[in-house]
């Protein structure tokens, strides 16, 4: 079945420095991905629709140039949280768009879990 | 480590019958449990949430779940379908900081 990998699983970073993450697609090519990022027991929020080849549309609230989206490639979308701080920890999911066949799926990446020190 | 099976990747409802999506979880610890809907091209939505507070959890758009432990079932339900529901749903467990997706399942609603 379809996969989609997110790297690096954990990350820990010092205030002010800057973090990226990878979310792969790796049998499929995925023109939509999404990126969500998730508190502990709460639900997930959107952050930004990630379209290969054009800019990411960022959700109501979430700072564009403080999480920088770039969708390079069918398979590759990345997000770097920028000069990161304490409140920038948490746990952050990519999903994948396939719609290469008759039925259109989603596939979600096993997240990454980012603690600013 | 937990995990999440959505025990059915299509159902089939016709407009106004109850829709039932089933959920099945395992988990050492006290999970959280969620239910979200996509639809196509657009980002997850959250339908409804439990976490240790009533085991009867009310959402939007008229859909309840009811988490049993006994069971370890957190299934999702609806009275009556609408059209709009046709849509994908995804079962979540968090649990320990750690989070499991279900594989989803396909709503389709017949007129």
């Amino acid at each position: 079945g379809a996969v989609v990998s997110q790297h690096p699983s954990r990350v820990i970073c010092k205030s002010g420095t800057s973090v990226k993450i990878e979310c792969r697609s790796l049998d499929f090519q995925a023109t939509t991905m999404f990126w969500y990022r998730q508190f502990p027991k709460k639900s997930l929020m959107l952050m930004a629709t990630s379209n290969e080849g054009s800019k990411a549309t960022y959700e109501q609230g979430v700072e564009k140039d403080k999480f920088l989206i770039n969708h390079a490639s069918l398979t590759l979308s990345t997000l770097t949280v920028t000069s990161a701080h304490p409140e920038d920890s948490s746990f952050y999911i990519c999903s994948a768009s396939r719609q290469d066949r008759a039925t259109y799926e989603q596939y979600f990446g096993p997240g990454t879990r980012l603690t600013v020190t | 480590a937990q995990s999440v099976t959505q025990l059915d990747s299509h159902v089939s409802v016709s407009e106004g019958t109850p829709v039932l999506l089933r959920c099945n979880y395992s988990s050492s610890y006290s999970p959280s449990l969620f239910w979200y809907v996509q639809h196509p091209n657009k980002g997850l939505q959250l339908l409804l949430k439990y976490t240790s507070a009533a085991t009867l959890v009310k959402g939007i758009n008229g859909f309840e779940a009811e988490f049993k432990k006994s069971e370890t079932s957190f299934h999702l339900t609806k009275p009556s379908a609408h059209m709009s529901d046709a849509a994908e749903y995804f079962c979540v467990v968090e649990d320990n900081n750690d989070m499991r997706f279900g594989a989803g399942t396909r709503l389709t609603v017949k007129p």
